[in-house]
């Protein structure tokens, strides 16, 4: 019920390329849905985030999408540069998880020159 | 201004001792958040303190306690280590319990590897 499923593990785009993590989840009650981009040796940092009150919310490059009725977001980075190379994790909270992030499992993403 | 800092950077102890790992939060959040990162994977909520309590507790044995003092900065104590216990150890402050409007900062971790 508290599941937060990433996919896919890694992913490899090249520079000015779309990159896109999907992420799918079991608890209705969630309703902040945040992305994490984490390099080596450092804390995760927040990207983006939406509430299921909008299908889509963009800062930059980056895009959440977000399908209420089928439990799933995704989020996308349009021109992809090397420099976005990292691990992301989607997260979801809400509900009985008030305050209390639930992470997905990562997504390495290498952007190639 | 400064983010979270956490110490040590990286640690190394025996199986069965036990270990303090320290965390400051983000000047302005009154809340801290532990979460254990093990290689390859995602944050696994661990506790969250506020006004010196704690407040939600994910799925970690007893084995694991914490403590927040009065200037809101945080310890995580664990007691008889085990080799499971390896891992990166998050500290994530924020403004109020839930930290989703502004989002909660993350420090860079505490390295435990358990030999």
């Amino acid at each position: 019920q508290q599941q937060v499923k990433q996919s896919p593990q890694s992913l490899i785009v090249q520079k000015g390329g779309i990159s896109i993590i999907n992420c799918a989840y079991e608890n209705t009650a969630f309703d902040y849905f945040p992305w994490y981009q984490q390099f080596p040796g450092k804390g995760p940092a927040l990207l983006i985030a939406i509430r299921p009150d909008v299908s889509e919310k963009k800062e930059g490059r980056f895009t959440i999408s977000f399908n209420k009725s089928a439990k799933q977001f995704s989020l996308h980075i349009m021109d992809s540069q090397p420099g976005d190379s990292a691990t992301y994790f989607c997260a979801a909270s809400g509900g009985t998880s008030y305050g209390k992030l639930t992470f997905g499992q990562g997504t390495i993403l290498t952007v190639h020159p | 201004d400064a983010g979270v800092t956490q110490s040590p950077t990286h640690l190394i102890k025996t199986r069965g001792q036990q270990v303090t790992l320290r965390c400051s939060p983000k000047s302005g959040h009154d809340t801290v958040s532990w979460y254990q990162q093990a290689l390859g994977q995602g944050p696994q909520f661990i506790f969250q303190y506020y006004e010196e309590e704690e407040r939600q507790r994910g799925n970690f044995p007893d084995r694991f306690s914490g403590h927040q003092f009065p200037n809101y900065s945080s310890e995580l104590n664990v007691n008889a280590l085990l080799l499971g216990d390896s891992a990166l150890y998050l500290c994530a402050s924020s403004h109020g319990l839930t930290g989703d409007d502004y989002g909660y900062t993350f420090g860079s971790g505490t390295r435990l590897t358990v030999v």
